[in-house]
């Protein structure tokens, strides 16, 4: 069965510090993708990243970057600079065939709640 | 620029009662998907449908209905609302699925949160 850990429940940091969000993942599948949706506290989630298994490239979006191991299933997730914008509650997630019509649900982990401190 | 709007915010119900909630996505998507988040637990698909007039269960589908007769419209409801029912509940959209194993982003709407007393 599917299944995505987020070890960690809750980080506090000072503003300006870098953080790292973990996330281990299990599947079957050969090919699956792997997401990161930020919930801030209005409530909302909000796409951040999609990466499929076959691309292990790191990527980085401004203070965003994203470190995927296939060797550890792992997808890890760094802020760097963190602002107090960036306090949310943070899901990984991992696609899951659900039918024959190519569509599928997400498998989330239980999130990461992250607070910056001003 | 709506994207995937979910109504109501907020609602309480008394058990027993029974509601509707309503997603409307207005990015022509053909997917929809209904999760509920509770605490420590993640989310959790309770019904999908591949396209207009079509729905099929998730993975905690028991107390709830749905119906998607318009292809921007997909409604959730609880016949007889129960104190387990009480969460946030969130609608999702993607396109259509280019392949067999490719895969189209979700898009998520604000959520609507239940209580049920």
């Amino acid at each position: 069965a599917q299944k995505v850990t987020q070890a960690q429940t809750e980080i506090s940091v000072v503003e300006k510090e870098d953080v790292t969000l973990d996330c281990v993942y299990e599947t079957r599948d050969t090919t699956y993708y792997l997401f990161w949706y930020k919930q801030p506290p209005s409530g909302e989630l909000v796409f951040l990243i999609r990466r499929n298994s076959f691309d292990e490239q790191n990527e980085i979006s401004g203070r965003y970057s994203w470190n995927f191991q296939k060797s550890t299933s792992s997808f890890n997730f760094t802020i760097t600079a963190s602002q107090v914008v960036d306090s949310a509650v943070y899901f990984c997630a991992l696609s899951d065939p659900i039918s024959n019509f190519g569509n599928e649900k997400l498998t989330f982990g239980t999130g990461t709640r992250l607070t910056i401190i001003p | 620029n709506a994207g995937v709007t979910q109504t109501p915010k907020f609602r309480v119900l008394k058990t027993g009662q029974s509601m509707t909630l309503l997603c409307a996505q207005d990015m022509n998507h053909e997917y929809m998907y209904w999760y509920r988040q509770d605490p420590g637990m993640g989310l959790r698909l309770i019904h999908y449908s591949v396209g207009e007039g079509t729905t099929a269960k998730g993975e905690v589908p028991d107390g709830y209905n749905v119906s998607r007769l318009k292809k921007q419209n997909f409604l959730l409801g609880l016949e007889s609302a129960a104190p387990s029912q009480t969460s946030v509940y969130f609608c999702a959209s993607s396109l259509t699925a280019l392949g067999v194993r490719t895969s189209s982003i979700q898009y998520f709407g604000a959520g609507t949160r239940l209580s049920v007393l």
